[in-house]
């Protein structure tokens, strides 16, 4: 266990549904960051929260929308998905930008 | 933005060789970290190595950050090193950059 939390593990949906994927950071990490893996595109940034705040963004669509809440988890939402959705979310935390990060087990969307 | 490349792009080895997996980036970095990634899909943080060289057991990395590059060496190769290793790179406060990462196929 990476201390990172994600839920769900597994998720299959169709097309046009909206879907929420969820994180819990590591004890004592205040930046969260969401990646999308896919077989195409590799590991791809979306987008970056610090302590409640958005840092940075991405690649990350209009579709796509994502928060940290004050108990620092964070919710990444897609909505109106697409088969090209399909992929791995992955979820990571660290202290600060420039410290190591840890993965949660990731989200495999798969849409259908 | 800043481009990284990582060689080979694939390897595949017998179990106690050693392998060199290099990583090269295009500009200055102040965060550089190393990954793998398993076959189950998990990625596990190596080495958080912006600059020198750092030893975990089998496995050291050494970042040369003035010629922008970083090795990651494992010696004495199981099967269980199998799987794709990342480089990723981060300029000041910014996210981190993936490579498209190494493949490494270790044959018992």
């Amino acid at each position: 266990d990476s201390g990172v939390t994600q839920t769900p593990k597994h998720l299959i949906t169709a097309t046009g549904q909206r879907v929420t994927l969820r994180c819990s950071p590591r004890s004592g990490d205040l930046s969260v960051y969401w990646y999308q893996q896919s077989l195409d595109q590799g590991l791809q940034f979306l987008i970056q929260y610090y302590n409640g705040e958005e840092r940075a963004k991405g690649n990350i669509l209009e579709r796509f929308s994502a928060q940290q809440f004050p108990d620092l988890h964070s919710e990444l939402n897609l909505s109106s998905l697409e088969l090209g959705d399909s992929a791995l979310y992955f979820c990571a935390s660290s202290v600060g930008a420039r410290d190591g990060y840890t993965f949660g087990s990731g989200t495999r969307l798969t849409v259908v | 933005g800043i481009q990284v490349e990582q060689s080979p792009p694939d390897l595949i080895l017998q179990e106690g060789a050693n392998s060199t997996l290099r990583c090269n980036f295009s500009d200055s970095v102040n965060n550089l970290q190393w990954f793998h990634q398993n076959p189950w899909g998990q990625l596990i943080n190596l080495f958080y190595i912006p600059s020198g060289t750092k030893q975990n057991g089998r496995l050291s990395a050494t970042t040369v950050a003035t010629e922008r590059y970083s090795l990651l060496y494992i010696s004495s190769s199981q099967t269980t090193d199998s799987g794709v290793y990342f480089c990723a790179v981060g300029q000041g406060a910014q996210k981190l950059v993936f490579g498209q990462g190494t493949r490494l196929t270790i044959n018992p």
